[in-house]
Parts: C-alpha cells; sequence; structure tokens
C-alpha cells in the first residue's frame, strides 16, 4: 500500500516551459487536492476533485490547470511557467468519515519545482 | 470565513522541556481542528485531530492537544521533548459542512529541539 505517489520528485524548467506533475493514490479515497507550499505561507489549495469527473478551483488556481483522470491519478499541468510557480508541490487524498471521523488528508511526498 | 493562526514561525525547546505549539483558529460553524507533522523533505502527515467526540486529542508520538472554544484556541503540547520532534509543525481547521474541500492550514511553525 503505496498512499499517494507524486511524480517528479524535483524539476526546473526555464520560464514558459509547460510540464505535469502526476499524482496517484492507491487507497480509494474519492477527494484529491494539489497545494502548493511556500515559506511563511503554509499551504494553499490550488484545485481540488470531490470524485471523478469533477474539478474545482481552490484558493490560488492562476496558471494551473487539472485533470482527475479516474478515480486513482489527479494531475496538475503548468502550461507556461512563471518564476512565481517556484514552489514544493503536494497532493492528497481523503474520504468523508462523517460527522464523527471528519476528514484526513493523506499527502504524497512532494515535488519540487524551480522555474528559471 | 475560517481562518488560523499560529503564534510563532520558529520555537526552540531543549530536551526533556515542555513543548507548546499556539494555535487559534475562526470559523462561523462548529470545526473540525488538525495537527500535521512534517518532517525534512517529506508531506505532511497526522498528528491529531478534534472531531467533537473529546477535547482533549491524544495524537501519536506523545502529543495532545486541547480544544477551547471560549479561547478558540487548539494548542498542542509534549510534556517532553525529543530531538525527533524536531520539524515543522501545521494547524488547520476544516468546515464541518464542506469538510476536507475547504481545509485552510496555518503558516506553520518549526519546533528546533536542543540537545
Amino acid at each position: 500500500n503505496a498512499g499517494v505517489t507524486q511524480t517528479p520528485k524535483f524539476q526546473v524548467l526555464k520560464t514558459g516551459q509547460s510540464m505535469t506533475l502526476q499524482c496517484a493514490q492507491d487507497m480509494n479515497h474519492n477527494s484529491m487536492y494539489w497545494y502548493r507550499q511556500d515559506p511563511g505561507m503554509g499551504l494553499r489549495l490550488i484545485y481540488y476533485s470531490a470524485s471523478e469527473g469533477t474539478t474545482d478551483k481552490g484558493e490560488v488556481p492562476n496558471g494551473y490547470n487539472v485533470s482527475r483522470l479516474n478515480k486513482r491519478e489527479f494531475s496538475l499541468r503548468l502550461e507556461s511557467a512563471a518564476p512565481s510557480q517556484t514552489s514544493v508541490y503536494f497532493c492528497a487524498s481523503s474520504e468523508w468519515a462523517g460527522t464523527g471521523g471528519g476528514e484526513t488528508q493523506y499527502f504524497g511526498p512532494g515535488t519540487r519545482l524551480l522555474v528559471l | 470565513a475560517q481562518s488560523v493562526t499560529q503564534l510563532g514561525s520558529h520555537v526552540s525547546v531543549s530536551e526533556g522541556a515542555l513543548v507548546l505549539l499556539r494555535c487559534n483558529y475562526s470559523s462561523s460553524v462548529p470545526p473540525y481542528l488538525f495537527w500535521y507533522v512534517q518532517y525534512p523533505n517529506q508531506g505532511l502527515q497526522l498528528l491529531l485531530k478534534y472531531t467533537s467526540a473529546a477535547t482533549l486529542v491524544k495524537g501519536i508520538n506523545g502529543f495532545e492537544a486541547e480544544f477551547k472554544k471560549s479561547e478558540t484556541s487548539f494548542h498542542l503540547t509534549k510534556p517532553s521533548a525529543h530531538m525527533s520532534d524536531a520539524a515543522e509543525y501545521f494547524c488547520a481547521v476544516s468546515d464541518r459542512r464542506t469538510g476536507g474541500f475547504k481545509t485552510i492550514f496555518g503558516a506553520g511553525t518549526r519546533l528546533f529541539v536542543k540537545a
């Protein structure tokens, strides 16, 4: 049981290049998320997917697109990378456990992206 | 609107000393509250969560947190710090109505443990 996996672990891009960050989970969770982490700012939600076939914008969606390919996979695409997108990107998944259990998010190991 | 404030971006304690990481939240509805820990070069993992079953919540590695509605606080404590506790800690709040889709994370507190 690998949990949440992300590829690549590290990437360097030049301004204007594109790339896709891949995420997969094997916990059969319905919900998946993409966050970015920047120093002193905690985690900020980029996009989320409540279930297969649906996606919605989070707090900082500009410059990103997502695809929920199937229940397991949720990818994040940068069409034209900018230096402001230099960050650490985390994918997470979760399942609603009812009002008594709430919802715990499970995180991948992250992708470190540097845009020059 | 929900928000989370973590007091102190850095906290330093000696090994064996009390650990206290502060978190205050704002929520218009009864919240779920979480503490996550992030070790270097890793993702976040759940330390403990409050779901209204009990105000004192025990988590992994000897950590616990107490929900105080009157103070809108959810501070994290551990009686005796260990070197392995050095990490970054995030407090988070989510809305019972929207669940994880609207989880708000604090800015994080980095814990340093001195030998």
